[in-house]
């Protein structure tokens, strides 16, 4: 049973660059979150993606755009890119249908931003 | 918003001993429910154990258990004895029962050492 899966595992980026994250969700579940982990802190929610639309979004700029795809795999966008972006981004995938779904973490991406 | 708070950055446990972390939560709701989850060096956030609200009996998961205070809204992990593949950071994560919220808002987290 595949598990969560992101890719790149890191990314160097300079300033005003733009980024794509990638997430394929755990096998069976269609509901993909992207949450943002700044070193030594917890995750920040960014937003969520199930069916195909944005359902939920945190407290981020319009910079963070994302899509989620028919297979239910999901991508994070990230514009003009700055200095203070540079975190592990995480990607949870869960059953969406259900109210009480665990959400399950993928392995992380690693965004450094110059 | 719900806020949750980890009072302890750090803790150390000798291998096989008991260590525990506590978790305070601020909420204006009487359903939801709460996680912990680890995050080791590899990090990879793995869910440890989790606890439904409505429910009074504390969750267990092998050598992981709960204390669920559900007035003092305190939910604190104990660890039992400790191996040296517990050394992780552990952050307690809460999640609304509202259709329309389905975020984890999770705590600064705690950083446990298992010493051999």
């Amino acid at each position: 049973d595949a598990g969560v899966t992101q890719s790149p595992t890191h990314l160097i980026k300079t300033r005003g660059q733009q980024v794509t994250l990638r997430c394929s969700p755990k096998s069976g579940h269609d509901t993909v979150s992207w949450y943002q982990q700044a070193l030594g802190q917890g995750p920040q929610f960014i937003f969520q993606y199930y069916e195909e639309e944005e359902r939920q979004r945190g407290n981020f700029p319009d910079r963070f755009s994302g899509h989620q795809f028919p297979n239910y795999s999901s991508e994070l966008n990230v514009n003009a890119l700055l200095l203070g972006d540079s975190a592990l981004y995480l990607c949870a995938s869960s059953l969406g249908g259900l109210t009480r779904d665990t959400q399950y973490f993928g392995p992380g991406t690693r965004l450094t931003v110059l | 918003a719900q806020t949750v708070t980890q009072s302890q950055p750090e803790m150390s446990v000798q291998e096989a001993e008991t260590v525990t972390l506590s978790c305070t939560y601020d909420t204006s709701e009487s359903d939801y429910y709460l996680f912990w989850y680890k995050q080791p060096p590899s990090r990879q956030m793995i869910l440890v154990i989790r606890q439904e609200a409505y429910k009074q009996q504390n969750a267990t998961e092998n050598r992981f258990s709960v204390n669920f205070q559900k007035a003092a809204k305190s939910f604190s992990l104990k660890i039992s004895d400790s191996q040296l593949g517990d050394a992780a950071m552990y952050f307690c994560a809460y999640r609304s029962s509202r259709s329309n919220d389905y975020k984890l808002s999770f705590g600064a987290g705690t950083t446990v050492t298992v010493r051999a």
